[in-house]
């Protein structure tokens, strides 16, 4: 059972470069998020989607675009990266029909850096 | 922003011990409280998702317990394991949005067993 599937599991970029992280998902789940973790912090949500074709935003959402043409996956895209988005990012995606009170799912993590 | 508060911070225990930790919600506009294990390189589990004021829910040696009204959560371990050695996460939701635009997270409280 593939899960939740995060490409890449690491990467380094330098300050300006564009990247997308992918995150694909074999459950038919609706409903799919980005949260990022920092030290010292919870994890905090980006962006998230409820089907295919809907975005919207989370608590942290600057600096990254994300897109829902499948309800498979869900990549999210880092425009002209930072060191301030230096961080380890989850996908995470909640069972259909449990939307409301369904568990979040996890991906394994992609771990950025940005120089 | 809502404020999710674990205690302690972290935690040492002699195996064999039992243990207990706390998390901290905003009592306005409940909808569920999730509880997440995160043990190191892995990433985050679904242990428990409560949403009614007494609910008590167990997965063997752990529980967890709700007050919706005072807004806190107790998870229990008894008869601590060093399997159980790992970041326990709570995370919070308001409204009829539930999981689905996302969950508000504590910092965690992270737990060692010592043999």
């Amino acid at each position: 059972n593939a899960g939740v599937t995060q490409t890449p599991k690491f990467q380094v970029l330098k300050t300006g470069q564009s990247m997308t992280l992918q995150c694909a998902q074999d459950m038919n789940h609706e409903y799919m998020s980005w949260y990022r973790q920092d030290p010292g912090m919870g994890l905090r949500l980006i962006h998230y989607s409820v089907g295919a074709g809907i975005t919207d935003q989370g608590e942290v959402p600057n600096g990254y675009n994300v897109s829902r043409s499948t309800t498979e996956d869900f990549p999210l895209r880092l425009l002209s990266a930072a060191p301030s988005q230096t961080s380890v990012y989850f996908c995470a995606s909640i069972d259909v029909g449990r939307s409301d009170t369904g568990e979040l799912f996890f991906g394994e993590g992609s771990r950025l850096t940005v120089l | 922003i809502l404020n999710v508060e674990q205690s302690p911070q972290s935690l040492h225990v002699q195996e064999g011990d039992s243990t207990n930790f706390t998390c901290s919600f905003p009592s306005s506009n409940f909808y569920a409280l999730h509880w997440y294990r995160w043990e190191t390189a892995k990433s985050p589990e679904a242990l428990f998702v409560m949403t009614l004021n007494g609910d008590e829910k167990k997965k063997g040696r752990i529980s967890a317990t709700l007050n919706t009204k005072e807004g806190y959560s107790y998870l229990y371990i008894k008869g601590s394991q060093p399997e159980d050695s790992a970041t326990y996460l709570c995370a919070f939701s308001r409204g009829s949005g539930g999981g689905a635009d996302g969950l508000t997270f504590g910092k965690g409280t992270h737990l060692i067993i010592q043999p």
